[in-house]
């Protein structure tokens, strides 16, 4: 099964808003309310952003939202801070209770 | 705080096993699933598998059906992951992390733990 599709990378300056996008099937982010982001910060662990397609993990900045349409979701970083700049990966459920990760994008702040 | 960490650095020849250990704490080891994820240099994030630690049930990605084995000890809270016939694609860092929201993401996660094949 291949990687969901993210764009390689988004850019932006402080205080703006930006969007990642992650596009599956239907038998994936189309197909369940499970899609998921993940911050990393190079050398260190991934830490969950959104989970369940909306919903914050605690500590998590309101400034961090996920959507979802159709096989596409979408993760909004809103007033973009220095300390956002990182990689982030969406990843969503699928059949057979597996998981699927999305290539990776790479926010830069510019 | 509920935490997981793992074993060090190891290096292994092609063809050579790899087992990596991940040691939970802050949380009952036998409620949530483990997840074992890899991120190999320039790649994406790759999703392994995961193992219940209540009733030892796998699932493994089909990528890696009949190369790794994940195991667990509920006396010692561990986790393991055992990846076999080893190539050098197999060079990345290995993350554990304990599932959330019905396993459907991953929270939190190990500090990862680098693989290297080389001969």
């Amino acid at each position: 099964q291949s990687a969901l599709t993210q764009p390689a990378s988004v850019s932006g300056s402080p205080g703006q808003s930006i969007t990642i996008s992650c596009t599956g099937t239907s038998s994936d982010v189309g197909g369940y309310n499970y899609v998921s982001w993940y911050q990393q910060h190079p050398g260190t662990a991934p830490k969950l952003m959104i989970y369940a397609v909306t919903t914050r993990p605690s500590g998590v900045s309101y400034r961090f939202s996920g959507s979802k349409s159709g096989n596409t979701a979408s993760l909004t970083i809103s007033g973009l801070q220095a300390e956002d700049e990182a990689d982030y990966y969406c990843s969503s459920y699928t059949r057979g209770s597996n998981l699927i990760f999305g290539g990776g994008t790479k926010v830069t702040v510019l | 705080q509920v935490q997981l960490v793992q074993s060090g650095a190891e290096v292994k020849k092609p063809g050579a096993s790899v087992k990596i250990s991940c040691k939970a704490s802050g949380y009952t080891f036998t409620n949530y699933a483990v997840h074992w994820v890899r991120l190999a240099p320039g790649q994406t994030l790759e999703w392994m598998g995961w193992i219940n630690p209540d009733n030892d049930n796998t699932n493994y990605s089909p990528k890696f059906q009949g190369r790794v084995t994940f195991t667990r000890d509920t006396s010692a809270s561990t986790a393991y992951m055992e990846l076999s016939s080893l190539r050098s694609e197999d060079t990345a860092v290995y993350f554990c992390a304990r599932g959330f929201e019905l396993s459907t993401s991953c929270h939190p996660w190990g500090q990862g733990t680098l693989v290297t094949v080389s001969s």
